[in-house]
């Protein structure tokens, strides 16, 4: 599995957008990019995945770059809940297992 | 609720012990999973399991066994652990067969090792 590379941490204020960055330059074309939170001591939690286009659903928004090499994780209006770890993974689509680095710890503020 | 459920949740025990988490999951799916996670370190991989047989051992030390008896249980039995297993011990579980197919996470069981 591809390599991916987050910033360790990031603030946000709260009923702003949380923007989530992730390069992923070695992705492979069958690899596709996976979103995962943790909050403190609780199982991680899915979120979004895609493998070239853009994809929203209830919880967020994934931007993936047109070369695949990078993506953004959007929370469009953060709240207190959504401080965790976020965690990008990238995977082949058959693959198995998951591949957890050590993320971005949001900390959303009032 | 993600439909992985992992019992007990909170579990303490002494290095003599013998003590087994459960996992279930009410999804249909057919692969499942055992990760470990311990303070300040990511989520490491231990067992994957797919339709009830075992294709994955992340060099996981004897005294942890796991046990899958069907494809919606998880068993991980313990026994003679050290305190450097203490741990949150995660199950998971997806579908497999299609391009995508994500893993949905039980709540895990914490443990301290005495």
């Amino acid at each position: 599995d591809a390599k991916t590379t987050q910033p360790p941490s990031m603030d946000c204020a709260e009923g702003r957008a949380a923007n989530l960055p992730c390069n992923h330059s070695t992705i492979s074309g069958n690899e596709y990019v996976y979103w995962y939170r943790q909050i403190h001591s609780q199982g991680p939690q899915y979120i979004i995945h895609g493998l070239k286009n853009n994809e929203t659903n209830e919880m967020a928004s994934l931007i993936i770059t047109e070369d695949r090499k990078s993506s953004t994780l959007i929370l469009p209006h953060a709240t207190l809940r959504d401080t965790a770890v976020y965690y990008c993974i990238v995977r082949a689509g058959t693959a198995s297992k998951l591949t957890f680095g050590t993320g971005t710890r949001l900390q959303v503020t009032l | 609720e993600t439909g992985v459920t992992q019992t007990p949740r909170h579990l303490v025990m002494g290095m003599t012990n013998k003590k087994s988490l459960k996992c279930e999951q009410h999804l249909g799916h057919n692969a499942m999973y055992w990760y470990k996670q311990s303070a300040k370190k990511p989520l490491e991989l231990m067992f994957v399991y797919n339709f009830k047989e075992q294709t994955e051992n992340n060099s996981v030390p004897s005294r942890f066994s796991p046990e899958c008896p069907n494809s919606s249980h998880l068993f991980l039995h313990l026994h003679t652990l050290q305190p450097e297993d203490s741990a949150l011990y995660l199950c998971a579980s997806r579908r497999t067969g299609g391009e995508g197919e994500t893993q949905y996470f039980g709540p895990g069981t914490r443990l301290l090792v005495l």
